[in-house]
């Protein structure tokens, strides 16, 4: 069974830091593309970052390129985000996706998320 | 590639058919996909590339379209079909982007 677990999320000042991650397991890790989508409360879903199966492709959303950084460590089944000058508007819930076989901009696999909440 | 969905709200009752939209600003290629998402819940992938149901979806779920038009369909309304949908495409890679959603709702 494919789970996704993410964590690091909390409460953090406008212009801090946070790092996020995802554990995985069920199955093999390295042999996929990954994301992460965040969901601010009571809006929409917003892709933010992927990462190629071995972290030679790096793509962002342009309202996050500069600040986040995604990266993973297949060694041990894990995505992070590295997050910095926080904002208001990076508040929300952010998962942890995997996506659907070898088409990578496909979501087919959920975490159930962890909440980011950014204070001003 | 900027994604509308239509209704916004759509208020229906179990065994009704449900049929929403999903328009794209320029051609998406088939390049479509739906998800449900239950309130506190993650998201679940339902459909693909237009009209392909992911691994465990029920057959009640159908997609179509072509260019820049598509429908999700839900032939009969189940209880636990009450949720909000969301269209997203790829085609614009490595751009991915979502519509809106349309909540559909218990009539």
């Amino acid at each position: 069974e494919v789970q996704l677990v993410e964590s690091g999320g909390g409460l953090v000042r406008r212009g801090g830091s946070l790092r996020l991650a995802c554990t995985t397991s069920g199955f093999t890790f390295s042999r996929y593309w990954m994301n992460w989508v965040r969901q601010a409360p009571g809006k929409g879903l917003e892709w933010v970052a992927n990462i190629k199966e071995d972290g030679s492709e790096i793509n962002y959303v342009d309202s996050v390129k500069g600040r986040f950084t995604i990266f993973r460590d297949n060694a041990k089944n894990s995505m992070y985000l590295q997050m910095s000058s926080l904002r208001a508007e990076d508040t929300a819930v952010y998962y942890c996706v995997r996506a659907w076989g070898a088409a990578a901009g496909i979501f087919g696999y959920w975490g159930q998320g962890t909440l980011v909440t950014v204070s001003s | 590639i900027v994604l509308t969905q239509s209704p916004a709200t759509l208020s229906l009752s179990p065994g009704e058919r449900a049929t929403l939209s999903c328009r794209a600003s320029q051609s998406v290629h088939n390049y479509l996909a739906w998800y449900q998402q239950i309130p506190g819940q993650a998201p679940r992938l339902l459909i693909y590339d237009t009209s392909y149901r992911a691994a465990g979806i029920p057959v009640r779920f159908s997609g179509s379209g072509s260019g820049t038009d598509y429908t999700l369909t839900i032939s009969s309304l189940e209880p636990e079909d009450f949720a909000v949908y969301y269209c997203q495409q790829r085609s614009s890679w490595p751009g991915l982007t979502f519509g809106g959603g349309t909540k559909v709702e218990i009539k």
